[in-house]
């Protein structure tokens, strides 16, 4: 079974551009979840979508949005790009989401690297 | 301040040593706990998944312990090989139970290296 992808693997933008990330679940998988990861602030939730909606946020600024479609795949997107936006931008994908039910196990994309310059 | 902190920021062992990695959460109420390791320019990968009534996981070498009352988990790996050098973070689900709301709090990592 062919694992979570991202494309593209890396990027590199200016300041005051907008850019698009790309995720492909691992198939079957119904939840998209994007995060960010920068040396100085370690992981960040983003955002997660389920079933094409987003169903939780994290602390980000208007300028990240997201979406996901009907098959599952999810995009965000970073609008008018700032120095700091610089970072590993990862997808992860499940089956479900975590419920009283219980947790499902989630898996990681390799990862966007975005530099903005 | 984060609510999860993990200690020690970095270690360094040699081949063959035990070591165990801690993790102290703040987070309220809490569902899940999670280990994962990431190796240098990879995605993170699932190492282990407890929920508030599990004390411990073990997954190979890696064993996971959680404390919900003094809200501390442990990550201990026995034996190490060189290939355990990596980052070690901690993630807390704090979705209630029942409610499908879940916003994943993450530590900054436990960056380990193993020496021959």
């Amino acid at each position: 079974k062919a694992g979570v992808t991202q494309t593209p693997r890396y990027l590199i933008k200016t300041r005051g551009q907008q850019v698009t990330l790309s995720c492909s679940p691992i198939s079957g998988h119904r939840s998209v979840s994007w995060y960010q990861q920068t040396p100085g602030q370690g992981l960040q939730f983003l955002f997660e979508y389920f079933s094409e909606t987003q169903r939780n946020k994290g602390n980000f600024p208007g300028r990240f949005s997201g979406r996901q479609f009907s098959n599952s795949r999810s995009e965000m997107n970073v609008s008018t790009l700032e120095l700091g936006d610089s970072a590993l931008y990862l997808c992860a994908s499940s089956w479900g989401r975590d419920s009283g039910r219980g947790p499902y196990e989630q898996y990681f994309g390799p990862g966007t690297r975005l530099t903005v310059t | 301040k984060n609510q999860v902190e993990q200690s020690p920021q970095s270690l360094i062992i040699l081949e063959g040593k035990n070591c165990t990695l801690q993790c102290n959460y703040t987070v309220s109420p809490f569902s899940n706990l999670r280990w994962y390791k990431q190796d240098t320019g990879r995605g993170p990968v699932s190492l282990t998944i407890m929920t508030f009534s599990e004390n411990t996981k073990s997954n190979g070498r890696y064993t996971a312990t959680l404390d919900a009352d003094t809200k501390q988990s442990s990550l201990h790996i026995t034996a190490s090989q060189l290939s355990d050098s990596a980052s070690y973070i901690c993630v807390v689900n704090p979705a209630d139970r029942g409610s499908t709301l879940g916003r994943l709090y993450f530590g900054r990592g436990t960056q380990l290296t193993v020496w021959p």
